[in-house]
């Protein structure tokens, strides 16, 4: 089985810094995405690691340590609509390559 | 428009009904996957379909069945339906390589009443 955690809120300031983190525990790791859900939308996809290290792409980055069961989503010069859930999610090949996502880490930007 | 289509949008029925909830994957992509998703209990994974066969299940109810047809779309069937069963159902389809996440659908909200 997994386990996938993250906090289930956060609040920043709009032009700030802020970084969801997510820990994990799986026994097939195939790659962690990171999604972006705003309320009654459907998730839509952000970022994938598969290696360690960092992913960078525009206003969002994605950081990966397969030895600690560790990732963190960070989103820079933060904006008002970036205020959604973003949601980790672990690939493991253990359950047929399904996404197993966590709950979610609410995001509030004012 | 994401490219996956799931019908209907919004369903409402009563509780010991059977729905059927249908998805349209992406031009290309062979595999469906369908996700639950209620307020405290986040995106549950239920069952995935390959190119018209079950690759892997996830925390699906025996009251529930899928099956993928040859054109590729999917059906997610719900039987003698529960309040508990309200919620929002998502359908994702992914390419076959490794480096990309799924693409979603936007859902079907069922209300059981």
């Amino acid at each position: 089985g997994q386990n996938i955690d993250q906090p289930t809120e956060m609040t920043a300031t709009e032009g700030a810094i802020v970084q969801i983190n997510c820990t994990y525990q799986t026994s097939g790791f195939n790659g962690l995405f990171w999604y972006q859900q705003h309320a009654g939308e459907a998730p839509t996809f952000l970022s994938y690691n598969v290696l360690d290290g960092l992913e960078e792409k525009g206003r969002f980055s994605s950081f990966l340590s397969r030895s600690k069961g560790y990732s963190y989503l960070l989103l820079k010069e933060l904006q008002m609509k970036d205020s959604a859930s973003y949601l980790c999610a672990v690939r493991d090949r253990d359950s047929g390559y399904a996404l197993n996502f966590g709950k979610g880490t609410s995001l509030l930007v004012t | 428009d994401s490219g996956v289509t799931q019908t209907p949008k919004h369903l409402i029925t009563a509780t010991g009904q059977r729905v059927t909830l249908r998805c349209s994957p992406r031009s290309g992509d062979l595999s469906v996957y369908w996700y639950q998703q209620s307020l405290d209990q986040g995106l549950q994974f239920l069952i995935q379909y390959y190119n018209g066969e079950e690759r892997a299940k996830g925390n699906i109810l025996e009251r529930f069945s899928a099956q993928q047809f040859p054109d590729l779309h999917s059906e997610l069937n719900l039987s003698s339906l529960e309040l508990g069963d309200s919620a929002l159902y998502f359908c994702a389809s992914s390419v076959a390589g490794p480096n990309y996440g799924y693409t979603f659908g936007s859902g079907t909200r069922l209300t059981v009443v």
